[in-house]
């Protein structure tokens, strides 16, 4: 089994600032087949980003996914209100998937 | 527009059964692989069990192998979860989710609301 870590648990920023998310794998994730979705409280997740860069449907070009290998980024160009939320990466690299343990941007 | 409605959560007691279905619309059902994902109270995301478009093949986490079967009827366009040997923390919601390819499991492009499946005496 694949585990992800995701750093840091929480991450407090104003509007306008930008957000840098960690997710690291226990092991190479092959083809960098790496997701992130947002989750927002009492809401089921939303795709942003897979294949580790490619942005999902509908999905604002202020989110953008980096990485490759074991270490991957999901970065928030500019945070909206609307951003603050639980972000989760998952891997699919396996077909045991797994998901990280997410990290929570909240308003500073 | 693609849509997924979970029902059958509940309160059982450890040891106890329960199914739970997910009635699809607005895609060729059996064109995508399924999912299940559940999400304990205040905690993150749990890959539970996948199905291939086909029902031939199936996936499960180790925490649910050997008690939870994931089957699908395309007739009814409808997905399963049959969950066994119920214990405190299979306590979650419980998400079905759209893959986005048919075979074996990638990531969830649709996710419908959950239903809440909590197990206690």
């Amino acid at each position: 089994e694949i585990v992800l870590t995701q750093s840091p648990g929480t991450l407090s920023l104003s509007p306008g600032e930008r957000a840098t998310l960690s997710c690291r794998a226990s092991q190479s994730v092959s083809n960098n087949y790496l997701a992130w979705y947002q989750q927002k409280p009492g809401q089921a997740p939303r795709l942003l980003i897979y294949d580790a860069s490619s942005r999902a449907t509908g999905i604002p070009d202020r989110f953008s996914g980096s990485g490759s290998g074991t270490d991957f980024t999901l970065t928030i160009s500019r945070l909206e209100p609307e951003d603050f939320a639980v972000y989760y990466c998952q891997q699919y690299g396996r077909s045991l998937l797994t998901f990280g343990g997410g990290t929570k941007v909240e308003i500073k | 527009e693609v849509q997924m409605l979970e029902s059958g959560g509940g309160l059982v007691q450890p040891g106890g059964s329960l199914r739970l279905s997910c009635a699809a619309s607005g895609f060729t059902f059996n064109t995508y692989a399924m999912n299940w994902v559940r999400q304990a109270p205040g905690k993150g995301l749990e890959w539970v069990s996948a199905i291939s478009a086909s029902g031939g093949s199936t996936y499960y986490a180790d925490s649910v192998k050997g008690r939870f079967t994931i089957y699908r009827d395309t007739s009814k366009n409808t997905l399963y979860l049959q969950m066994n040997n119920l214990r405190a923390d299979d306590t979650a919601v419980y998400f079905c989710a759209k893959d986005v390819r048919g075979v074996i499991p990638y990531y969830f492009d649709s996710w419908g609301q959950g239903t809440l499946v909590t197990v206690s005496s």
